[in-house]
């Protein structure tokens, strides 16, 4: 079946350092794949998306592209800031049942310090 | 509204009872979601519906999970005879279409702790 897998966390950087977190997917077909960030205390919300290969999905600064030949879809920021401390979630659509049904990763947890 | 509410926001109860759980998604969004982010299994899907009908709910975990929309707007989610492993948070999402709205924008969850 469909699966994502995501790097362990936590991941701690400083402020202004890069963020790559690493993710994979395995899918039958061509899902979109998306990137969500839970903030301490909030809930789930849609950082950025690809639909197809070679797609690049960006905001507020992070980006990833989605990579078919490497089924993955890694998460970069040039300059991480505090604010950016929060859960990131990898995703995929299976469409298999005919609607979207959104797949997981484990979530990676990230901590910015000053 | 503006966007996905649910209801309550956190929810204690003893082992035995039922809980219901309350999603508002957003106006005109006819796909709606139910997941739940629990510790040890992360965040899984539940159930769907497309308007009023669920035709995937391979997601609920027992026959004790229950779950109904009406008018093609506001869904309920229902355990009965909770157990302490129903702990976690139910989170619900809706989308404007099912496959051509891919985008599902999530409420900020019920979290729900079973005593």
């Amino acid at each position: 079946g469909n699966s994502v897998t995501q790097m362990e966390g936590p991941v701690t950087l400083s402020e202004e350092a890069f963020l790559t977190i690493n993710c994979t997917y395995t899918a039958t077909g061509y899902p979109s794949l998306f990137w969500y960030v839970q903030y301490p205390g909030e809930g789930l919300q849609l950082l950025l998306k690809a639909t197809k290969a070679d797609d690049k999905g960006s905001n507020k600064g992070f980006e990833a592209t989605y990579r078919k030949e490497t089924t993955s879809f890694h998460l970069e920021k040039g300059s991480v800031q505090v604010s950016d401390s929060a859960v990131y979630f990898c995703a995929l659509s299976d469409k298999s049942g005919g609607y979207n049904k959104l797949i997981f990763g484990a979530g990676t947890r990230l901590a910015v310090h000053p | 509204g503006a966007g996905v509410s649910q209801s309550p926001s956190n929810k204690v109860t003893e082992k035995g009872k039922d809980v219901e759980l309350r999603c508002d998604p957003i106006s005109g969004h006819t796909a709606l979601y139910w997941y739940r982010q629990s510790l040890g299994q992360g965040l899984e899907f539940l159930i769907y519906f497309q308007g009023n009908s669920a035709p995937d709910k391979s997601g609920l975990p027992s026959d004790r999970f229950s779950a109904e929309r009406t008018g093609g707007s506001v869904s309920t989610l229902t355990i009965q005879r909770t157990q302490q492993e129903d702990s976690a948070v139910y989170l619900c999402a809706s989308s404007d279409q099912g496959l051509g709205g891919e985008t599902q924008y999530f409420g900020p969850g019920t979290r729900l702790l079973v005593l």
